[in-house]
């Protein structure tokens, strides 16, 4: 069974980077058809999706973040990163890892990570 | 971007009661739409992609509809682990966007 585990930096000072991993055991992050997300949740607020990387590599970030993201994938390790630059107030979230599903194009995010929660804090 | 507008933010039901939230797009979407339930300090769990399949797992009293702007999730007769709340996310286009969700809370 597919599992998803984030883990990295929980506490992180203003203006600084942000690294996050999440690791893949019970399968594949090369297997075609899927793609792998970073999605964040704030405290109290909806859902925000960060970007995404294709098992091909190809990798889309959300235009309001992409400046200071960037997302990248170690297949030797079966793992996917995302690192956050500059991190303000607003970027304390809990930070989840997900698969998309985008064999059938509706990029559904079908299984989770348990996610983990940021502080940005001096 | 495409905006999804939820609604209700939140409700109150009792279990056996028939649910329906409901996800208007800023513009038309076809049925690229998927719907998750969340539960308090846990992660958001597929429910329906493709605006009305249901994802494999999901007990059938779960079901969506819609197309173009207009999208339902309806929950037919609530059970107690249904107390969560619901989200839609659109894919036709990025940003993947998600609604603010709606909180299905205990009468």
């Amino acid at each position: 069974q597919l599992q998803l585990q984030a883990s990295g930096s929980g506490l992180v000072k203003p203006s600084q980077t942000l690294s996050l991993t999440c690791a893949v055991s019970g399968g594949s992050i090369s297997s075609g058809g899927y793609s792998w997300t970073w999605i964040r949740q704030p405290p109290g607020k909806g859902l925000e999706w960060i970007g995404y990387v294709f098992h091909s590599g190809s990798i889309y970030y959300n235009s309001s973040l992409k400046s200071r993201v960037t997302i990248s994938v170690d297949r030797s390790k079966n793992q996917f990163s995302l690192e956050v630059s500059s991190v303000t107030a607003a970027d304390a979230a809990v930070y989840y890892c997900a698969r998309i599903r985008t064999s059938n194009f509706y990029y559904s995010m079908d299984v989770w990570g348990k996610g983990t929660t940021v502080t940005v804090s001096s | 971007d495409i905006q999804m507008t939820q609604s209700p933010t939140s409700l109150s039901a009792s279990v056996g009661d028939r649910v329906t939230i409901t996800c208007r797009a800023s513009q038309r979407i076809s049925n690229y739409v998927n719907w998750y339930q969340q539960k308090p300090g846990k992660a958001p769990k597929l429910l329906i992609y493709g605006a009305s399949s249901l994802q494999s797992g999901v007990p059938s009293r779960f079901s969506g509809n819609g197309s173009g702007t207009d999208f339902s999730l309806t929950i037919t007769s609530l059970q107690p682990e249904d107390f969560a709340s619901y989200t839609c996310q659109q894919s036709y286009s990025n940003p993947l966007t998600f609604g603010g969700g709606t909180k299905v809370e205990i009468k």
